[in-house]
């Protein structure tokens, strides 16, 4: 059965700074990998899709890299802002089963003015 | 374009009471979702449907049933609620198995308290 966990639960960084959120998975026989942002009371915003052939993708000020060998993705948001202030989810598919996914719990950040 | 919508956002019931939530989406996806947000929990899928006619039990299918009416509208269906099913539900879409999986699009979500 898949996992997904991400580490740190809350993070708390001041505004400018860049930051790094990290998702991992236990079984790397993906079909992708979304990260999505939550804000409070509402419902998930697709951030980036990473198919399983690619190695990273960019929106802006996001970055996010996918490392199947290892089972690891991270979410990069540079020159961060008290607006991106959310928390963030990934969500793997796997290869089987292909219209189910798994999500982990997220990490709440906070970005300080 | 309104993705996808969910109805209603909020709603409490007694226990025993039954009741649809409803969703429907108008980017003309294939597959389609339905999901309870717990604290602690995270996000579980409890159903999902591939396409128009076929559906599938996901995590936590137990307590509940669901409809694809046709390729816009999945429901949800509560047949005698249970305390243990307040939760934050959530549908989504998606299109799945072209050349490249397309995003999941979220609704806002229905807020449901059962007493």
């Amino acid at each position: 059965k898949q996992e997904v966990t991400q580490i740190p639960a809350a993070l708390s960084v001041p505004e400018g700074e860049n930051l790094v959120l990290n998702c991992s998975f236990t079984d790397s026989a993906i079909y992708n990998l979304q990260w999505f942002r939550q804000d409070p009371g509402k419902g998930l915003t697709s951030l980036l899709l990473i198919q399983s052939s690619q190695r990273e993708q960019t929106s802006g000020r996001l970055n996010a890299s996918l490392d199947k060998s290892s089972g690891r993705s991270t979410l990069y948001i540079a020159a961060s802002q008290p607006g991106d202030s959310a928390t963030y989810l990934c969500a793997v598919r796997q290869e089987t089963n292909a219209g189910k996914s798994t999500f982990g719990d997220g990490t709440t950040l906070t970005v300080k003015p | 374009n309104a993705g996808v919508t969910q109805t209603p956002k909020f709603q409490v019931l007694k226990t025993g009471q039954s009741m649809t939530l409803q969703c429907a989406q108008d980017m003309n996806h294939n597959s389609m979702y339905w999901y309870r947000q717990d604290p602690g929990m995270g996000l579980r899928l409890i159903y999902y449907s591939a396409s128009e006619g076929t559906t599938d039990k996901g995590e936590v299918p137990n307590g509940y049933n669901v409809s694809r009416l046709n390729k816009r509208e999945f429901s949800l269906r509560l047949e005698s609620a249970a305390p243990s099913q307040t939760s934050v539900y959530f549908c989504a879409s998606s299109e799945v198995g072209t050349a490249r999986d397309q995003p999941q699009h979220f609704g806002d979500g229905t807020r449901l308290s059962i007493l």
